[in-house]
């Protein structure tokens, strides 16, 4: 099985250019997430989607925008890229249930995104 | 707002030694879940051991263990006869909260 696979694994963009990261998982799980990981900074949750259908706002969601396509597929749209943006993006999955969160976070491999 | 606290940015031991990494948090929940999540130089973030609230008995998983301590909102990580493929960030979540990591370096 392949987890959680997401694309791209890196990309350079301008300033104001606009991007979509995608994120597909194979486990059926009903919870998605997307993180944002910085030096000194931990992992912050940008958007969760708790179910199909469901799109919540976590930590850090300005500047983002998030569309859960269907039970597998999860995606993050920047519309106008910021230098302040320049992060490393996980994209993670969960069994889910009857809360946000029930198990084990399973992550993707990361995307690297600079913007200059 | 629910905080995880990791308050050792670096560690390193020797190898085959024992080392325990920190970490604290703040809710007002009774019932959740902890976890530690390793992160080696691959970047691929990975489950390392986890904690349901409402269990008094500590989880290990071979050679880690963790020392709950539910009053003190107290969480951390004992990892036993470290060995080189340690080395990594490991972090503390409580729930969807991450900590700030602690890097982890075992010296050969």
């Amino acid at each position: 099985n392949a987890g959680v696979t997401q694309t791209p694994k890196f990309q350079v963009l301008k300033t104001g250019q606009s991007m979509t990261l995608q994120c597909a998982q194979d486990m059926n799980h009903n919870s998605m997430y997307w993180y944002r990981q910085d030096p000194g900074m931990g992992l912050r949750l940008i958007y969760y989607s708790a179910s199909e259908g469901t799109t919540d706002k976590g930590e850090v969601p300005n500047g983002y925008n998030v569309s859960r396509l269907n039970k597998r597929e999860f995606s993050l749209r920047l519309e106008s890229a910021a230098p302040s943006q320049t992060s490393v993006y996980f994209c993670a999955s969960s069994e889910g249930g009857q809360g946000v969160l029930a198990g084990e976070l399973f992550f993707g491999e990361g995307s690297r995104l600079t913007v200059l | 707002a629910q905080t995880v606290t990791q308050s050792q940015p670096e560690m390193s031991v020797q190898e085959a030694e024992t080392v325990t990494l920190s970490c604290t948090y703040d809710t007002s929940e009774s019932n959740y879940y902890l976890f530690w999540y390793k992160q080696p130089p691959s970047r691929q973030m990975i489950l390392v051991i986890r904690q349901e609230a409402y269990k008094q008995q500590n989880a290990t998983e071979n050679r880690f263990s963790v020392n709950f301590q539910k009053a003190a909102k107290s969480f951390s990580l004992k990892i036993s006869d470290s060995q080189l493929g340690d080395t990594a960030m490991y972090f503390c979540a409580w729930e969807l909260t991450f900590g700030t990591g602690t890097r982890l370096t075992i010296i050969p």
